[in-house]
């Protein structure tokens, strides 16, 4: 049972240029989620899905898509990369609004993404 | 908009009880106070979770007076792997969380 796996881990991009961030999930959950977390700060939601095909804004969407095709997995996109999306990603899962009394987040352990 | 405030900074040493008090003014009738850990490059992991009176799991106890618009992480006996990043957050119906700053934890031996 591996969680929450994110690839890349590292990446190194030049302005202007496009990613994918994967993160996969094998807890069937039902939510899911995309942060940042800047230098000396806690972590801001980007988007989020509550169920396959399903996505929605979150507090700092602009610069960013995602999509939700298969329930286990979440993508982040950068459609062309800026030196302000330098940050650390996470991405998170949770059961659901079903079990939302006592089902945590689980977090990846992110991608550390620097653009030059 | 973080909708928790808690101390920036906090000293412990080895064998010490620890205890970091969160304040949510705003608390909404449907969010759950939980706290999350972090250490360095790594995400967020769940310690304890809570809607009132007292929780108690392997690692913590949370206390929520009855207005709900506090609650403390009780850390008992900490060591030097508990240095890391406490974060008390809202967890809402749909499970979106708001992080702050946290509060910075740092054991001594």
């Amino acid at each position: 049972n591996a969680g929450v796996t994110q690839t890349p881990k590292f990446r190194v991009l030049k302005t202007g240029q496009s990613m994918t961030l994967l993160c996969a999930q094998d807890m069937n959950h039902e939510y899911m989620y995309w942060y940042r977390q800047d230098p000396g700060m806690g972590l801001r939601l980007i988007h989020y899905s509550v169920g396959e095909g399903t996505t929605a804004k979150g507090e700092v969407p602009d610069g960013y898509n995602v999509s939700r095709l298969k329930k286990q997995n979440f993508l982040l996109g950068l459609e062309s990369a800026a030196p302000s999306q330098t940050s650390v990603y996470f991405c998170a899962s949770t059961l659901g609004d079903r079990g939302r009394g006592n089902q945590p987040q689980h977090f990846g352990d992110g991608t550390r993404l620097s653009i030059l | 908009l973080a909708k928790t405030t808690q101390p920036i900074s906090m000293d412990s040493y080895e064998g010490q009880e620890v205890n970091i008090t969160c304040s949510h003014n705003n608390i909404a009738t449907n969010d759950y106070i939980t706290w999350y850990q972090q250490f360095p490059s790594q995400g967020p992991r769940f310690i304890i979770q809570g809607y009132k009176t007292k929780v108690t799991n392997e690692v913590a106890s949370l206390f929520i007076p009855a207005d709900r618009k506090s609650s403390t992480l009780s850390l008992p006996r900490v060591s030097l792997s508990d240095t890391a990043v406490y974060y008390c957050l809202l967890r809402p119906l749909w499970g979106a969380l708001t992080f702050g700053s946290g509060t910075r934890l740092q054991v001594q031996p």
